[in-house]
């Protein structure tokens, strides 16, 4: 079965600094990963999502991940950010033989400025 | 497009009572899904389903119906409610887990809460 870890509950950072979310995955084999994002009071969107190829992926909002398979990663990354950029993020891991879509336990971002 | 939609929004039970979350999507999406969401804890899967008429549990299935006689629908059902319960409630949809270019769609959540 697969699994994820965030081992970061919440991070700080200053309007303008760069940004690392720490991802951690469990799966025997190439796993689909997902990065989401949830604002205040409201669902989840989707903000990247890796599959196979290229491993550095973009998404919305100038985020970016990587994965990394001899580390089971697939760290959140984003090089300048915004205090609209403040809110929680969940990543997320699929696997091929099972229609089972797995979230971490997520990572609350406060950003001041 | 309506997206996903959740009812009721909020929700307050006592011990005991039952009830049904609802979820009804308009994309005509296969795939749909249920997540509770805990303080500390993420979103945990509860049940999801592939398709009219298959259901399957998730990580924590205990306390929980689902069944899926639509595409479009996929109603939670609580047959006696325990304060455990008390949670966050998202439904989701998509194309498939392992569709590509079909993300899950999240419905903006069903608040409940179990005394």
């Amino acid at each position: 079965a697969q699994s994820v870890t965030q081992p970061d509950i919440h991070i700080t950072v200053s309007e303008g600094a760069s940004l690392e979310l720490r991802c951690n995955y469990s799966y025997g084999a190439t796993p689909y990963l997902f990065w989401y994002v949830q604002s205040p009071g409201q669902g989840l969107q989707l903000l990247l999502k890796y599959f196979s190829g290229d491993t550095l992926v973009q998404g919305i909002k100038g985020f970016e991940a990587e994965f990394k398979r001899s580390q089971s990663s697939f760290n959140l990354r984003k090089p300048s950010v915004h205090w609209s950029d403040a809110a929680e993020y969940f990543c997320a891991v699929g696997a091929g033989n099972t229609d089972k879509l797995i979230f971490g336990t997520g990572t609350r971002l406060q950003v001041f400025p | 497009n309506a997206g996903v939609t959740q009812t009721p929004k909020f929700q307050v039970l006592k011990t005991g009572q039952s009830m049904t979350l609802q979820c009804a999507q308009d994309m005509n999406h296969e795939y749909m899904s249920w997540y509770r969401q805990d303080p500390g804890m993420g979103l945990r899967l509860i049940h999801y389903s592939v398709g009219a008429g298959i259901t399957d549990q998730g990580e924590v299935p205990n306390g929980y119906n689902v069944s899926r006689s639509t595409t479009e629908d996929f109603p939670l059902r609580l047959l006696s409610a325990a304060p455990s319960q008390t949670s966050v409630y998202f439904c989701a949809s998509s194309y498939g887990v392992s569709s590509y270019n079909s993300p899950l769609h999240f419905g903006n959540g069903t608040r409940l809460t179990v005394t």
